[in-house]
């Protein structure tokens, strides 16, 4: 059974760092690229970017581009999500998600992690 | 980036009804559109992948159709278990952006 089994809620001050991580079970983690999507409290979806785990090869939507990094360990089976130094805007839910081969789409989502950025 | 188009935003209707959302894309996508459900507190559903491929296990009262740029998803009767958002997403080129949801309500 395929799953993505993201890390637990997170509270974080302004300025302060974070990773959050999905690890990836029952396929093979470096056939299919993962995404991740944020969704800010009563708002919709945003595609934020995507990573190849075999090469980490990785693609960010411009929006998202230099705000924050996307990884992968293919050793684990684990992907990444990380910010250097939060904003209050940052408070969202984030979603990690695997991207089917033929067309794209996004077939497994994890159940997603809750990032409140509160001074 | 591919700006996408839902309408309507929101929709009331009772169970056993027909019902019809649409999607519109700022370019031709050809047939790379998703269709996704979300239910409060939970993850999207994948529901209907290039524009009309039912997802496994998905019942199929939902239908999608459409290519090109304008695109349709069919709830042909709504259940209880229906009433949901639901958003519709182009992975035609990266970023797969997504449609701004319809929220579906009980009338």
């Amino acid at each position: 059974e395929v799953q993505l089994v993201q890390s637990e809620a997170e509270v974080r001050k302004p300025g302060e760092s974070l990773r959050i991580s999905c690890k990836a079970s029952g396929y093979s983690f470096t056939t299919y690229w993962i995404g991740w999507v944020r969704q800010m409290p009563g708002k919709g979806l945003e595609w934020m970017g995507i990573i190849n785990p075999s090469d980490s090869d990785t693609t960010y939507s411009p929006s998202f581009q230099g705000q924050v990094t996307i990884s992968a360990d293919k050793s684990i089976t684990t992907a990444y999500l990380q910010w250097s130094s939060l904003k209050a805007s940052d408070t969202a839910i984030y979603y990690c998600a695997r991207k089917g081969q033929q067309f794209h789409q996004v077939d497994y989502w994890g159940q997603g992690t809750l990032v409140t950025v509160s001074s | 980036d591919i700006q996408m188009t839902q309408s309507p935003s929101s929709l009331s209707a009772s169970v056993g009804d027909r019902v019809t959302i649409t999607c519109r894309a700022s370019q031709i996508i050809t047939i790379y559109l998703n269709w996704y459900q979300q239910k409060p507190g939970k993850a999207p559903r994948l529901l209907i992948y290039a524009a009309s491929s039912l997802q496994s296990g998905v019942p199929s009262r939902f239908s999608g159709s459409g290519s090109g740029t304008d695109f349709t998803l069919t709830i042909s009767s709504l259940q209880p278990e229906d009433f949901a958002t639901y958003f519709c997403q182009q992975s035609y080129i990266t970023p797969y952006t997504f449609g701004q949801g319809t929220n579906l309500e009980i009338k």
